[in-house]
């Protein structure tokens, strides 16, 4: 049973260019949740999406990011126009329930993104 | 004030030390509270839930307090590898979804 898949592992993007990143939950995962987490500082909450929906992005910052789960295929947080400040490790998580009492988060290996 | 905050650390003790490590929050509606564990920025990876009653996995024993809004997470003799940062981690239902909210972390370094 594969855990939480996350590509690329690195990623090294100039200034301006597009990122994507990539995130296959574990099988019978529904919940699928970003964290980033910046050089020397904790993780914080960005984004928690359902299949087809975003139930709660109010960590994600306004303009340049958005995220999505299809129907088919893995999540995607995708960062337009990168700046040198999104350089971090993004961490994808996954859950089976929406409701995180009873289902600890299972998080992927991250992505870390190199802005140059 | 942060949601959660953790002792800032570092933590050094020697093998075969007790550490005890706190973590406080402040929605006093948080629901579900964990351990985690991370190394060298790597994936967390849980380490135990912690429950009312507290709870003990091996050498972790884990202690929540509602009244005073806070966790604790208690080493036993530790070991080299019990060195990483470990996280905090709070959850609580808001209208629409569970959303957990993560401590900076403290950092522990158990040296020979």
């Amino acid at each position: 049973n594969a855990g939480v898949m996350q590509n690329p592992r690195h990623l090294v993007r100039r200034r301006g260019q597009e990122a994507r990143l990539r995130c296959s939950p574990m099988k019978g995962h529904s919940h699928v949740y970003w964290y980033r987490q910046l050089p020397e500082e904790g993780l914080k909450f960005m984004v928690y999406l359902q299949k087809e929906n975003i139930i709660d992005e109010s960590g994600m910052p306004k303009e340049r990011f958005s995220a999505e789960f299809p129907k088919e295929g893995p999540s995607i947080l995708r960062i337009q126009q990168v700046v040198r400040g999104d350089s971090a490790a993004y961490f994808c998580a996954s859950s089976p329930k929406g409701t995180i009492a009873d289902s600890p988060l299972h998080f992927g290996n991250g992505t870390r993104l190199t802005v140059t | 004030r942060k949601e959660v905050e953790q002792d800032p650390g570092p933590f050094n003790v020697p093998e075969g030390a007790t550490v005890a490590f706190n973590c406080t929050y402040s929605n006093s509606a948080s629901q579900s509270f964990f351990w985690y564990r991370q190394d060298c920025r790597k994936e967390p990876k849980l380490l135990m839930s912690v429950y009312s009653s507290g709870n003990e996995d091996g050498r972790f024993t884990a202690q929540l307090n509602r009244a005073s809004q806070y966790i604790s997470l208690l080493i036993r003799d530790s070991k080299l590898s019990d060195s990483a940062t470990y996280l905090c981690v709070v959850s609580a239902l808001n209208t629409n979804a569970g959303k957990s909210t993560f401590g900076d972390g403290t950092t522990l370094t158990v040296k020979p």
